[in-house]
């Protein structure tokens, strides 16, 4: 079983609308999440760490669900610019992270 | 901006040549990390690095080594090039800051073997 697994989409919304990604992950015990940005041909970017309680940046909110060990990003009126890959990262304990497949988005005029 | 930089950014090399990728950061990171990225897989580990010399495998390391004789360069080594080893390779630190790590790459180098 993998250690992280994500949808991979692509998904394909309009301009303004509401999207959400689910990612989950097998070590219950990961102790840190995050969400990662990748533009084609770049190379990752943070977009957002995700707390226990919950944490909204702006038009991006990340949630995670210790009881159901996944982890979710929620965009709400997407722009063009959102278009990417989204990278869920788990780091379980000591230094290795772990990182799923990505999901693929593409905002549409 | 992390400031690490991955050299070179792109090489086309031949079946069973040696090839090295460097990573250079001027942040004194004492983490530092070699992935591999293809289509299907995602982001996988090749080898780490937790200080001078200090270094561990990761999931896919057969077929690389690495070498840090100093805390800003961590070198990849891929001694004899196979068509298998075609990907995009990303260089990463590690950042810790009030108890939050994370994780910041370099650019890529996109390797190809023929």
């Amino acid at each position: 079983r993998k250690e992280v697994e994500q949808d991979p989409g692509p998904f394909n919304v309009p301009e303004g609308a509401t999207v959400a990604f689910n990612c989950t992950y097998s070590n219950s015990a990961s102790q840190s999440f995050f969400w990662y940005r990748q533009d084609c041909r770049k190379e990752p970017k943070l977009l957002m760490s995700v707390y226990s309680s919950g944490n909204e940046d702006g038009r991006f909110t990340a949630q995670l669900n210790r009881a159901s060990q996944y982890i979710s990003l929620l965009i709400r009126d997407s722009k063009l610019s959102d278009s990417a890959t989204y990278l869920c990262v788990v780091l379980p304990t000591g230094n290795q992270f772990y990182f799923g497949t990505g999901t693929s988005l593409t905002v549409i005029p | 901006d992390a400031g690490i930089t991955q050299s070179p950014r792109h090489k086309v090399t031949e079946t069973g040549t040696p090839v090295t990728l460097r990573c250079h950061q001027t942040e004194n990171h004492r983490y530092m990390y070699w992935y591999r990225q293809d289509p299907g897989h995602g982001l996988r580990l090749i080898h780490y690095s937790y200080g001078v010399k200090d270094t561990d495998k990761g999931e896919v390391s057969d077929g690389y080594s690495v070498s840090r004789s100093k805390t800003e360069d961590f070198l990849l080594t891929l001694e004899s090039a196979t068509s298998s080893q075609t990907s995009v390779y990303f260089c990463a630190i590690l950042n810790r800051d009030r108890g939050a790590d994370t994780q910041y790459f370099g650019p890529g180098t996109r390797l190809t073997v023929l």
